[in-house]
């Protein structure tokens, strides 16, 4: 069935860097895939819908220039998160359309100290 | 915006004990999915429903899908440890496809 692979898993980052989070589709081609942020015990929010060959859709509130996405190929997405605060600290996660739903990366643990 | 309103937030039950989770949409919707998350993994896709008054099982699990299409419901029978997670509805409408999560129902099955 439908893969999407996220990595890191995890990561640890220094106040004020960058970190880039990568989420592929193996085994078929998203043109539009979704980044979701989820704190602990809340659900899962959507900060953009990524779409190959064009601009990100970002959701009211998420900063564009803070979280940059970049969906290059139809299997490739990418969230970078910029300037990272401890705020940031979350679990992002991406997920692509399929015909019965969607499917999801095994998302991405972000720290930031 | 849409709004998907999701109850209860938690539930513990004894294993063997029936557990449901309900959800409802602030508008119609054209589908209604759910996942369940288990602790410390990601959101699973179990079923998605598209007609009106939808109902589909999958062996414990039933799922209902109201006649207005805008609440849901996920019904779990004589639970088993391995129930033991996060069960989220995730309503989509409009013209995009948006999606919508509801807070999600975490688990707990006592053995």
């Amino acid at each position: 069935g439908a893969v999407v692979s996220q990595h890191p898993s995890w990561v640890i980052c220094k106040s004020g860097t960058s970190v880039k989070i990568e989420c592929r589709s193996l085994d078929f081609q998203a043109t539009t895939m979704f980044w979701y942020r989820q704190f602990p015990k809340q659900s899962l929010m959507l900060m953009a819908t990524s779409n190959e060959g064009s601009k990100a859709t970002y959701e009211q509130g998420v900063e564009k220039d803070k979280f940059l996405i970049n969906h290059a190929s139809l299997t490739l997405s990418t969230l970078t998160v910029t300037s990272a605060h401890p705020e940031d600290s979350s679990f992002y996660i991406c997920s692509a359309l399929r015909d019965y739903g969607y499917t999801f990366g095994s998302g991405t643990r972000l720290t930031v100290v | 915006g849409q709004q998907v309103m999701q109850i209860p937030q938690y539930q513990h039950v004894q294993e063997g004990e029936d557990f449901t989770t309900y959800c409802n949409s602030s508008t119609t919707l054209s589908n209604i999915q759910w996942y369940k998350q288990r602790p410390g993994g990601h959101p699973v896709f179990l079923i998605q429903l598209v007609k009106s008054g939808e109902v589909k099982k999958q062996k414990r699990l039933t799922f209902q899908f109201g006649e207005a299409k805008k609440n849901s419901s996920l019904h779990i029978t004589a639970t088993q440890t391995t129930d033991v997670g996060t069960y989220f509805c995730a309503g989509v409408s409009g013209g995009y496809q948006k999606v919508t999560f509801g807070i999600g129902t975490k688990l707990q099955v006592i053995p």
